[in-house]
């Protein structure tokens, strides 16, 4: 199995900051990657996938970048609703792998 | 864009067989592009992927949970559903369907999830 890794577990940030979260693939997964955002009480939301693409009215202060076993999902000036927690997962092949999460709270 | 709804008992007794089912509105389940899945989330804890199945029947198991559970595809009535046995209280979770993007294993469109707790 494909173990998913990411940093940190969290974040404290202010609204305009920038934030970077990375995770990690235990092994290649080529750019066979997503990001979910989920708030408190909701399922989570599709952000990217394939690493880099931006799923459909997403804003463009998300973006993802990396391939093979590092991924980072960056957010460039952190709003009041992206307080939340976000999630990576290898596509690459089942068994499918989440990430531990990485809570982004306010500062 | 599909609409997924789960359904079943919030409280379940430890040894027993917890069955949810997922219905789906707004899009045919029989499409053999797409592999409907169940993903859970332990209370305070992160997401868990349990099982994914096309319309044939064609599953795949998260390897832990591999020895109690089945996921079935009801084409007729446009659901899927899921079966986890001999529950514990580890099981107590939400837990959501979900349908990925076409061809693909990103989860775009989910269920709003269900609690399920195990307690005597």
């Amino acid at each position: 199995d494909i173990q998913m890794t990411q940093s940190p577990s969290s974040v404290s940030a202010y609204v305009g900051d920038r934030v970077i979260i990375t995770c990690r693939a235990s092994q290649g997964i080529s750019r066979w990657l997503a990001w979910y955002q989920q708030k408190p009480g909701k399922a989570p939301k599709l952000l990217i996938y394939t690493a880099s693409s931006l799923q459909s009215d997403v804003p463009s202060r998300f973006s993802g970048s990396g391939s093979g076993t590092d991924f980072t999902l960056t957010i460039s000036s952190l709003q009041p609703e992206d307080f939340a927690t976000y999630y990576c997962q290898q596509t690459s092949n089942f068994p499918l792998t989440f990430g531990g999460g990485t809570k982004v709270e306010l500062k | 864009q599909p609409q997924l709804q789960e359904s079943g008992p919030g409280l379940v007794k430890p040894s027993e067989t917890l069955s949810l089912t997922c219905s789906v509105s707004g899009g045919s389940i029989s499409n053999s592009a797409y592999y409907w899945g169940w993903i859970r989330q332990p209370p305070g804890k992160g997401l868990e992927w349990i099982g994914s199945s096309d319309y044939t029947g064609s599953t795949y198991y998260n390897p832990s949970l591999k020895s109690r559970v089945t996921i079935s595809v009801d084409t007729s009535k446009n659901q899927f559903s899921l079966k986890l046995r001999s529950m514990t209280a580890a099981d107590t979770a939400v837990y959501y369907c979900a349908r990925p993007r076409l061809g693909f294993l990103d989860w775009l469109n989910w269920g709003q999830g269900t609690l399920v707790t195990v307690s005597s």
